[in-house]
């Protein structure tokens, strides 16, 4: 699995988007990449996957690079119950969770 | 809601003690996947299942074994319980066998203090 790189935290006001990098410069090229996240130990949530081409869903924008070497998770409009860990994965044949980048939304 | 079900919710047991973890999966999922949280080593794969075989390991201990049941239904023992095995376990759930493309699914969690 190839190995991600992420902030170890952010901050973003309340409304504004929050804008989450990753570095997965490793990449292979049938690797998807993962957005999950986990507010305060709870179990955590999918948010999005992409392979190749952006994607957006109800909860968010998942934009990759042309050579896919890095990618950014886009909340277009933080709460603040997005105060989270947010996880970026590039998926082989398991889950691998590092730290993640804990975003805080505030007010 | 994921529709991914752990039970308990919460177990205090004693060192040395063998306890059973429970999950069920979201309905028609076929895959089970179990993880550990500790405070110091964030989350891990332990392991997984899809429909009753094990299809994938972890660093899961040898104390720990985990079988999925008919109904799909999985369970995770611990035994021989440590002070360090006090963690939050997950199961997640997914319809597919095959990680391409494939979304897990996880469950609320299952906090165990072992004193």
């Amino acid at each position: 699995d190839a190995k991600t790189t992420q902030p170890t935290s952010m901050d973003c006001a309340e409304g504004r988007a929050a804008n989450l990098p990753c570095n997965h410069s490793t990449i292979s090229g049938n690797e998807y990449v993962y957005w999950y996240r986990q507010i305060h130990s709870q179990g955590p949530q999918y948010i999005i996957h992409g392979l190749k081409n952006n994607e957006t869903n109800e909860m968010a924008s998942l934009i990759i690079t042309e050579d896919r070497k890095s990618s950014t998770l886009i909340l277009p409009h933080a709460t603040l119950r997005d105060t989270a860990v947010y996880y970026c994965i590039v998926r082989g044949n398991k889950l691998v969770f590092g730290a993640g980048t804990i975003l805080r939304v505030k007010s | 809601d994921s529709g991914v079900t752990q039970t308990p919710k919460h177990l205090i047991t004693a060192t040395g003690q063998r306890v059973t973890l429970r999950c069920s999966p979201r309905s028609g999922d076929l895959s089970v996947y179990w993880y550990q949280q500790s405070l110091d080593q964030g989350l891990q794969f332990l392991i997984q299942y899809y429909n009753g075989e094990e299809r994938a390991k972890g660093n899961i201990l040898e104390r720990f074994s985990a079988q999925q049941f008919p109904d799909l239904h999985s369970e995770l023992n611990l035994s021989s319980l440590e002070l360090g095995d006090s963690a939050l376990y997950f199961c997640a759930s997914s319809p597919r066998v095959e990680a391409w493309g494939n979304i897990q699914y996880f469950g609320a969690g299952t906090r165990l203090s072992v004193l």
